[in-house]
């Protein structure tokens, strides 16, 4: 199994400012997604990150706002842009391995005040 | 397309009791399904998964899940649950190469 580095693990933000997350992976995987876990909710796919194409994003969501970067097979970041107290949440990568297996960064809890 | 329901958003259970989490799917083709379990603060740890292989799958910490296709469900059991497995879980189906979530069921145990 892959294991995921994600960072910053939690951070609080000023509105209207941006951050941005990354997420490092110890072997080379071809698709990359980020979620998002609201206060209480499940997990909702933000977007899926190719190396060399851009991200697909989910209905909902869009570039401008949830910027991807994925410049190679072990890395991405994820930027929350303009931010509100609407955007707190945790926000997670995860990467898809052989045999259907989907492994899990721990996370980043965003708090925008 | 395909979705995931968890009935029940939050069960509890008596610390040696019999947990059952129940998950059913909307699939138009075969699916892979799995279940999440997340702790407070924590990150997604994969408790087990279907492929097409066993109907009866056997996850980690004693849990495990029985594929039903006449009834479209997944639901976890545990035989007999323990103060640790106090957490939230997440039904999942994968239906191209990404993850849907039903919405979780927080469990509780009491001693």
């Amino acid at each position: 199994s892959a294991v995921i580095s994600q960072k910053p693990s939690r951070d609080i933000c000023q509105r209207g400012t941006s951050l941005t997350i990354q997420c490092q992976v110890d072997s080379q995987v071809t698709m990359m997604f980020w979620y998002r876990q609201q206060p209480g909710q499940s997990l909702t796919l933000i977007a899926t990150a190719n190396q060399g194409s851009e991200a697909t994003y989910e209905s909902g969501f869009v570039i401008d706002k949830f910027p991807i970067s994925r410049p190679n097979l072990t890395f991405s970041t994820l930027t929350v842009s303009n931010m509100s107290p609407e955007d707190s949440s945790i926000y997670l990568c995860s990467v898809e391995l052989q045999g259907n297996t989907y492994t899990f960064g721990s996370g980043t809890r965003l708090t925008v005040v | 397309a395909q979705s995931v329901t968890q009935l029940g958003s939050h069960v509890s259970v008596s610390e040696g009791a019999l947990v059952l989490l129940r998950c059913n799917y909307s699939s138009s083709v075969p699916p892979y399904l799995f279940w999440y379990v997340q702790y407070p603060n924590q990150g997604l740890q994969l408790l087990l998964k279907y492929t097409s292989a066993a109907t009866l799958v056997k996850g980690i910490n004693g849990f495990e899940a029985e594929f039903k296709k006449s009834e479209t469900s997944f639901h976890l059991t545990k035989p007999s649950a323990h103060m640790s497995d106090a957490a939230e879980y997440f039904c999942a189906v994968s239906p191209h190469g990404n993850l849907i979530f039903g919405k979780g069921t927080k469990l509780s145990v009491k001693p």
